[in-house]
């Protein structure tokens, strides 16, 4: 049972234009949402988050929208890069605090 | 660099034997979660630990466990491995537990090859 699901194992998209990753999850209870990047080999690096209390949070060329009603959520990425080619996870958690996982979606930004 | 470390980076073994993985986290943070990284169930949370008690529980085996020492350092031992133990571990920690919202940092991970 994926309570959060990635169903876009990836996306290829060129330079300076937007990408934009979606999630979906189930479990109402989520309240924090974040999205790491992940390179192979290495540990998850966070990247942005949003609280259930809001639908929008923009960090520079990261912003993520969060649609409660559809239990869904997205990342955009303006303008995108070719350093932003890597696996994005997005990640939900509610008063336990432990992350629940995507699967992941493997960006790739063509020069 | 998340400020959260893990030893070792690689660990090569064999079936039935134990290994430890170590994780120390980024200064001040109380939290330590684990997480496993497979090939077929992808991330998944094991265990967190807050300011030296067990809080949390996930798929964590009952072959593996875990403690967090009074320096806040945590240790996650696997024993009588099998082949299907191969993976990543990672270790997160955050500042404070349940009830608030916060971010968690990831350390780089430690390979376990069990051969």
């Amino acid at each position: 049972d994926q309570q959060v699901k990635q169903n876009s194992p990836s996306l290829s998209v060129q330079e300076g234009r937007i990408s934009i990753l979606n999630c979906d999850y189930t479990n109402s209870m989520f309240d924090y949402f974040l999205w790491y990047k992940k390179y192979p080999a290495e540990g998850p690096t966070f990247l942005i988050s949003i609280s259930s209390i809001k639908d929008k949070n923009e960090d520079g060329r990261f912003t993520v929208f969060l649609n409660k009603s559809a239990k869904h959520l997205s990342l955009h990425i303006v303008p995108s890069q070719p350093g932003d080619s890597a696996v994005y996870f997005c990640a939900a958690t509610g008063s336990a605090r432990q992350l629940t996982f995507g699967s992941g979606t493997q960006l790739t930004v063509l020069p | 660099d998340s400020g959260v470390t893990q030893t070792p980076k690689h660990l090569i073994t064999a079936t039935g034997q134990r290994v430890t993985l170590r994780c120390s986290p980024r200064s001040g943070d109380l939290s330590v979660y684990w997480y496993q990284q497979s090939l077929d169930q992808g991330l998944q949370f094991l265990i967190q630990y807050y300011n030296g008690e067990e809080r949390a529980k996930g798929n964590i085996l009952e072959r593996f466990s875990a403690q967090q020492f009074p320096d806040l350092h945590s240790e996650l031992n696997l024993s009588s491995l099998e082949l299907g133990d191969s993976a990543l571990y990672f270790c997160a920690s955050s500042p404070r537990t349940s009830g608030s919202q916060e971010t968690q940092y990831f350390g780089p991970g430690t390979r376990l090859l069990v051969l």
